[in-house]
């Protein structure tokens, strides 16, 4: 069964405008965390934020934050003043108790 | 600096040729992971180690073998019978053991090697 499914293949936002990344999970564990990275045409997957299933409050890392709806099983990632350099594949993760998941990713353009 | 290093960066592999490609950490991280990356897809898990001289395989491991002699290696062999392995290779390291609510379980990643079959 697919943990971690990701919706949007590609998106384009305008440049300094916000745009959000679509990420819902499955598990039956009671406790997991959820990542964001980000890749670039070079390869490297740049860790962006993560969050706890325990934790109250929504993740944020500076221009990122993590909208963590539980009951839904979601966990959008924000990224707020998009900037040229935010073009890149986006993948959510999910750490169960064994292995991590992998999302197929979101590919994201911002236009100038 | 703690890291995790992967090399060569490119690698090319003439056909009926083994190819190892090298992981190295200095975190003291427990696990290790290899991904298989295509173009324009996600990550697919060839093989993961937990702990030294152990390891699992992954979804798509034929064609592939590792090892895992120290703590801090976790190699790479993409042999013959491996039939379509132009891909992109990442591995990954990460602390084991049950999940908690520290950030430190998440996976640092190598900088990848760009396998190509001439």
């Amino acid at each position: 069964a697919q943990k971690i499914t990701q919706t949007q293949p590609g998106m384009f936002v305008q440049e300094k405008e916000a745009v959000t990344l679509d990420c819902t999970y499955d598990t039956s564990d009671p406790s997991y965390g959820l990542f964001w990275y980000k890749q670039p045409s070079s390869g490297e997957m740049i860790f962006l934020i993560y969050q706890g299933s325990y934790d109250q409050q929504n993740a944020t890392e500076g221009r990122y934050s993590l909208n963590f709806q539980k009951a839904r099983k979601s966990a959008n990632l924000v990224i707020s003043a998009s900037q040229l350099g935010d073009s890149a594949m986006y993948f959510c993760a999910m750490r169960g108790v064994m292995e991590f998941y992998f999302g197929t990713g979101t590919s994201l353009t911002v236009i100038p | 600096d703690g890291g995790i290093t992967q090399s060569p960066k490119y690698l090319f592999r003439k056909e009926g040729q083994n190819v190892t490609l090298s992981c190295e950490q200095n975190l003291n991280h427990d696990a290790m992971y290899w991904y298989r990356q295509d173009p324009g897809q996600g990550l697919r898990l060839i093989y993961y180690s937990q702990i030294v001289n152990d390891f699992q395989k992954g979804d798509i491991a034929e064609g592939y073998s590792v090892s895992r002699e120290k703590k801090e290696s976790f190699p790479l062999t993409v042999t013959s019978a491996q039939k379509n392995p132009t891909a992109f290779y990442l591995c990954a390291s990460s602390f084991a053991g049950t999940l908690g609510r520290r950030q430190g379980y998440g996976y640092t990643f190598g900088s990848g090697t760009r396998l190509t079959v001439v």
